[in-house]
């Protein structure tokens, strides 16, 4: 089983302030994939990313998919309070139709 | 319903005791998951069904969990005489297209 690495595991910053969390692996991605997760509640997808060095943007939230699709990260610009949470990079291993999750990074944006 | 929904959404049960956690996923959903998120870790995968069959059981952790579905809708999983380890965040997903899946809000299952 392939593993996925984020990095930092936490991550504590005040409003307004710029952060980039990263997920890694050994190997080479088909896809990767970014959730979100607030307390109490389900991951939520934010992006899938696919192609070597594709760069998707969602509002403040940039998420880059390494050349060699062995790495992705995810840079959110002026974080708000509203983006504390914990967010994980998941893998579809193909063939099986199950999602590898890594263990994420809790950010929390202070007022 | 809008979105997937679980029951309970707490469950706080002995040593021992056997327990069963539901699922409901969005209606005409093909795919559905079970996760558990223990303290401090991500999601581990339990087991996959596409319609009623489950062509992916590899995560379930021992022989004391099982689950099924049933009309292709609602799954339930069960765990046999449950053990303090077994305490942990239980996720339902549910997804029609591979890949983009659509998670519950969870069962926080605490055993004494």
């Amino acid at each position: 089983t392939q593993l996925l690495e984020q990095s930092p595991q936490f991550l504590s910053i005040q409003e307004g302030e710029n952060l980039t969390v990263y997920c890694n692996s050994s190997s080479v991605f088909s896809s990767l994939q970014w959730y979100r997760q607030e307390p109490g509640e389900g991951p939520v997808l934010l992006v899938t990313v696919v192609t070597g060095g594709e760069v998707k943007k969602l509002k403040r939230l940039t998420f880059q998919f390494g050349d060699a699709r062995k790495d992705s990260s995810l840079h959110i610009t002026a974080a708000q309070p509203g983006d504390t949470g914990l967010y994980l990079c998941a893998w579809d291993q193909g063939g099986s139709e199950k999602l590898v999750f890594g263990k994420g990074t809790k950010l929390t944006v202070n007022p | 319903g809008a979105g997937v929904s679980q029951s309970p959404s707490n469950k706080v049960t002995e040593k021992g005791k056997d327990v069963e956690l539901r699922c409901d996923p969005i209606s005409g959903h093909t795919a559905l998951y079970w996760y558990r998120q223990s303290l401090g870790q991500g999601l581990e995968f339990l087991i996959y069904f596409q319609g009623n069959s489950a062509p992916d059981k590899s995560g379930l952790p021992s022989d004391r969990f099982s689950a099924e579905r049933t009309g292709g809708s609602v799954s339930t999983l069960t765990i046999q005489r449950t053990q303090q380890e077994d305490s942990a965040v239980y996720l339902c997903a549910s997804s029609l297209v591979r890949d983009v899946l659509f998670f519950g809000p969870g069962t926080r299952l605490t055993v004494l």
